[in-house]
């Protein structure tokens, strides 16, 4: 049971270059979630997707696009990276699944340097 | 809506010490509340839950916290400070419905002496 996985774990980008951070999850679960953690902030969402087919601005979702491919996938695109999008990027998932889990699972992050 | 409030950014005790992280939070509705451990360079693992049961809360590596309506707080506890308990902690809240936004306290890091 692989739980929540991203790709890539690492990644430089000069500014104004795009990329797309990928989240998959196999719990069955309804929600997901994009945060980013910087120090001293705690962590930030960005965009979240309730069920499959929505998704929603969360506290900072400026510079972000994200997409529900499917249940199971959830991705988080940077348009035109900027240094102040330099973070660790979490993905999450809660819920629906067979024992109607109620807290978030995370994965191992996302560290972005952007110079 | 719903937030969280860590008192302290910084905590530091001796080993065998009492372990106390505060977590405040406010919410319209229920609140279904959580503390998470971050070890270095790691990703976030529940430690205890808690939704609406028992306001005492028992979690892993012999943390609890109590759900205290009355004062709306969470605050996490551990009667004696072990050395691998250095990390950061987050408390969460939602609103319990699994399409409800979680979130996430500012953090407490927890440094433990010998």
């Amino acid at each position: 049971n692989a739980g929540v996985t991203q790709t890539p774990k690492f990644q430089v980008l000069k500014t104004g270059q795009s990329m797309t951070l990928q989240c998959a999850q196999d719990m069955n679960h309804n929600s997901m979630y994009w945060y980013r953690q910087d120090p001293g902030m705690g962590l930030r969402l960005i965009y979240y997707s309730a069920s499959e087919g929505t998704t929603d601005k969360g506290e900072v979702p400026n510079g972000y696009n994200v997409s529900r491919l499917n249940k199971r996938e959830f991705s988080l695109r940077l348009e035109s990276a900027a240094p102040s999008q330099t973070s660790v990027y979490f993905c999450a998932s809660i819920g629906g699944g067979a024992f109607l889990d109620t807290e978030a699972f995370f994965g191992q992050g996302t560290r972005l340097t952007v110079v | 809506a719903q937030s969280v409030t860590q008192l302290g950014s910084h905590v530091s005790v001796s080993e065998g010490a009492l372990v106390l992280l505060r977590c405040n939070y406010s919410s319209s509705v229920p609140p279904y509340l959580f503390w998470y451990v971050q070890y270095p360079n790691q990703g976030l693992q529940l430690l205890l839950k808690y939704t609406s049961a028992a306001t005492l809360v028992k979690g892993i590596n012999g943390f609890e916290a109590e759900f205290k309506k009355s004062e709306t707080s969470f605050h996490l506890t551990k009667p004696s400070a072990h050395m691998s308990d250095a990390a950061e902690y987050f408390c969460a809240v939602s609103g319990g419905n699994n399409f409800n936004k979680f979130y996430f306290g500012s953090g407490t890091k927890l440094n433990v002496k010998p």
